[in-house]
């Protein structure tokens, strides 16, 4: 089974830290993405990477960045954590998808960020 | 507006009811469609994936998707209390390594 894990599964932090989150998946994936999740809104990509030391901006990467120094493992960081930051953060994988195929998204079991 | 819509309900229904979960979307390159469902204080999980127009079954879940209409639908038959969680739906176009979510839709089977 595919795992994808990821450090915490609560966090409290203050207004002004420097948060790191952490992913790390165990199927040799090439690509892991970076969600928050909040009520009525959905999952909205932070970032994604497709490869090692590689990036993307998804469509909110304001006030985060990231980290892919080796392959199974996709760090999130906030700066300077902001209380418009408290959320749900999901870490995912997936195979690299041709234009005739998809593959699956696998999530790990998110962490609830509050900051104060 | 948003490139996926989906009522977020909150949706609650008796056990054994049929559910229907919809999503419209607006951009017609979208070839790829899944449902994935999310328990309570968990990631989500793929439920079902559709390629392009048509229906597909998988017990007493049907997924279908209207191309011309750009809407889609999730059907669950004989729902039960173990169905209760919230059902995403996600799209994606060829090519693209990346997926656009609804809202979700939080849905509750009582017994």
């Amino acid at each position: 089974d595919v795992k994808v894990t990821q450090s915490s599964r609560y966090l409290v932090k203050r207004t002004g830290e420097k948060v790191f989150l952490e992913c790390v998946q165990d199927m040799d994936h090439e690509n892991m993405f970076w969600y928050r999740q909040d009520p009525g809104l959905g999952l909205r990509l932070i970032y994604f990477s497709y490869d090692v030391k590689m990036k993307e901006k998804g469509d909110i990467p304001e006030g985060y960045s990231v980290s892919r120094e080796k392959k199974e493992r996709f760090s999130l960081i906030l700066e300077s954590a902001s209380t418009n930051q408290t959320s749900m953060y999901l870490c995912a994988s997936s195979p690299p998808g041709s234009g005739a195929s998809y593959n699956e998204q696998f999530f790990g079991p998110g962490t609830r960020l509050t900051v104060l | 507006q948003k490139e996926v819509e989906q009522d977020p309900g909150p949706l609650s229904v008796p056990e054994g009811a049929i559910v229907s979960l919809n999503c419209t979307y607006s951009n017609s390159a979208f070839q790829y469609f899944m449902w994935y469902r999310q328990y309570s204080r968990k990631g989500p999980e793929l439920l079902m994936y559709t390629y392009s127009s048509g229906n597909k079954e998988d017990g007493r879940f049907t997924a279908q998707v209207d191309k011309s209409s750009k809407y889609i639908s999730l059907f669950i038959r004989d729902s039960q209390p173990s169905d209760s969680a919230t059902y995403l739906c996600a799209m994606s176009a060829p090519g693209a390594q990346k997926l656009v979510f609804g809202q979700g839709t939080r849905l509750t089977i009582n017994p």
